[in-house]
C-alpha cells in the first residue's frame, strides 16, 4: 500500500496570498494515478486536479497541480475566500483501489 | 447533470446491519466503476469497495467479510449492504464515479451517516 503523506497540516494565509500544498508518496507512482480534492465543511469531496496536473471541469485556473515520482504540489496562485478548506491528495492503485493522504487544512490568517 | 444521491444511515447497534443505496442520474452505473468512500467523525478518506461494469467487487481489509457491493441496473443504483457492524464503522459514507479509463473519482454523493452506538 503506498502510503502519503501531506504538509502541512494546517497553513494560515490570507486572501491573495499563494498556497503551496504538498503530498510525498512513500514510493515513487505514475502522475496518471495522483488527484486532488477540494472538501469543505459538510460536503463532499471535489476533484480538482487528476492525472497531477489537469484541472477538472469548472476549476478555476488558479489551482495548478505539479511534480512526479514521489513528490506532488496542489498550488492555488492568489487565494479567493472560498478556497478555505481542506484539501486531499489521493493516489489510484491496486490494493486498496485507493489511499488518500491525511488533509491539509487551508485556514485564513 | 451528473448526480448521485445516498440514503439509508442511521443509528445502529454494534453487530448490526445496515444496506445503504446510492441513486445515479445523468449516467448508467453498470456502465462505470462505483466505490464506498468512508470518513470518520473529524477524521480522513477511506476507501471502502468498488463494483466494476462487469460486477466483479473489491474490499478494504477493514470491511472484507463484512460489507457487500451490488447493484441494481434497472434502478441504477449502487447498495453497500453492512454487516457485523462495529463502532469504528461509523462515519459519513460516500459513493463516487471512476470511468472506466479514469484514476480518480467524480462526482461524489452528499454522503449518509452511518453510527454504530449502544
Amino acid at each position: 500500500e503506498i502510503v502519503l503523506t501531506q504538509s502541512p497540516g494546517t497553513l494560515s494565509l490570507s486572501p491573495g496570498e499563494r498556497a503551496t500544498l504538498s503530498c510525498r508518496a512513500g514510493q515513487s507512482v505514475t502522475s496518471n494515478s495522483l488527484a486532488w480534492y477540494q472538501q469543505k465543511p459538510g460536503q463532499a469531496p471535489r476533484l480538482l486536479i487528476y492525472g497531477a496536473s489537469s484541472r477538472a471541469t469548472g476549476v478555476p485556473d488558479r489551482f495548478s497541480g505539479s511534480g512526479s515520482g514521489t513528490d506532488f504540489t496542489l498550488t492555488i496562485s492568489s487565494l479567493e475566500p472560498e478556497d478555505f478548506a481542506l484539501y486531499y491528495c489521493q493516489h489510484y492503485g491496486s490494493s486498496p483501489r485507493y489511499t488518500f493522504g491525511q488533509g491539509t487544512k487551508l485556514e485564513i490568517k | 447533470e451528473v448526480q448521485l444521491v445516498e440514503s439509508g444511515g442511521g443509528l445502529v447497534q454494534p453487530g448490526g446491519s445496515l444496506r445503504l443505496s446510492c441513486a445515479a442520474s445523468g449516467f448508467t452505473v453498470s456502465s462505470n466503476y462505483m466505490s464506498w468512500v468512508r470518513q470518520a467523525p473529524g477524521k480522513g478518506l477511506e476507501w471502502v469497495s468498488v463494483i466494476y461494469s462487469g460486477g466483479s467487487t473489491d474490499y478494504a481489509d477493514s470491511v472484507k467479510g463484512r460489507f457487500t457491493i451490488s447493484r441494481d441496473n434497472s434502478k441504477n443504483t449502487l447498495y453497500l449492504q453492512m454487516n457485523s457492524l462495529r463502532t469504528d464503522d461509523t462515519a459519513v459514507y460516500y459513493c463516487a464515479r471512476e470511468k472506466v479509463s479514469d484514476y480518480w473519482l467524480d462526482p461524489w454523493g452528499q454522503g449518509t451517516l452511518v453510527t454504530v452506538s449502544s
